[in-house]
């Protein structure tokens, strides 16, 4: 079974700044994808960015941006220009090739005026 | 505008009072799950199903029910709720099972049970 692990209940960050939210994941599979899923308190999950496990270059979406260490099993989020609209709850997700999606805990972030 | 819809969207009851949550999407997925979200654990899958008549347990199926009679609706029944059924839960579709394709979820259901 696959588990994925946010050590960082909560964040905050000044508008404008650079964060960057951590995950680690445990898996025995070599084809898996990684996603970030963004909750803001209207409570919908929106996709964010996606990335898969083949791929040895990060993937980047505007200000968002990952580093994917394969074989740390490291998966974090960089948030670059931090806006207000950032504030959210922020969950780590494994897929396996079976659409199977595995959930973090969640990071709530906080970014301060 | 493709979405999930589900409703109700906030629902207090009580215990034992069989409830069902429906969810219903328009872009012809295949792939159809429900998840639960509890402080602290994320979310977790209870049921999915790859395709109409054809559904399977997730990691926390205990006390729910699922069936995929139509490709576009896959419905949630609690037969005998009970507190701990207390959550938040969403519904999700992906355009087909075994390419991990981007899941959509609905606006998500905010269940109390008494």
């Amino acid at each position: 079974a696959q588990t994925v692990t946010q050590s960082q209940p909560e964040m905050s960050v000044q508008e404008a700044e650079t964060v960057t939210l951590s995950c680690t994941y445990d898996t025995s599979e070599n084809n898996y994808y990684l996603f970030w899923y963004k909750q803001p308190p209207s409570r919908q999950m929106i996709l964010v960015i996606r990335q898969e496990a083949y791929k040895q270059q990060n993937a980047t979406e505007n200000r968002f941006s990952v580093n994917f260490q394969k074989a740390a099993k490291s998966f974090s989020l960089k948030i670059s220009d931090s806006q207000l609209g950032d504030t959210a709850m922020y969950f780590c997700a494994f897929a396996n090739a079976g659409n199977m999606l595995t959930f973090g805990g969640g990071t709530r972030l906080m970014v301060k005026p | 505008e493709a979405q999930v819809t589900q409703n109700p969207r906030y629902l207090i009851t009580v215990t034992g009072k069989k409830l069902t949550v429906t969810c219903s999407q328009n872009m012809n997925h295949e792939y159809m799950s429900w998840y639960r979200q509890d402080p602290g654990l994320g979310l977790r899958q209870i049921y999915y199903s790859m395709n109409v008549e054809v559904t399977d347990k997730g990691d926390v199926p205990e006390g729910y029910k699922v069936s995929r009679k139509e490709k576009r609706n896959f419905p949630l029944i609690l037969e005998s709720p009970s507190p701990n059924q207390t959550s938040l839960y969403f519904c999700a579709s992906s355009l087909e099972q075994g390419r991990a394709d981007t899941q959509y979820f609905g606006p998500g259901t905010r269940l109390t049970v008494l």
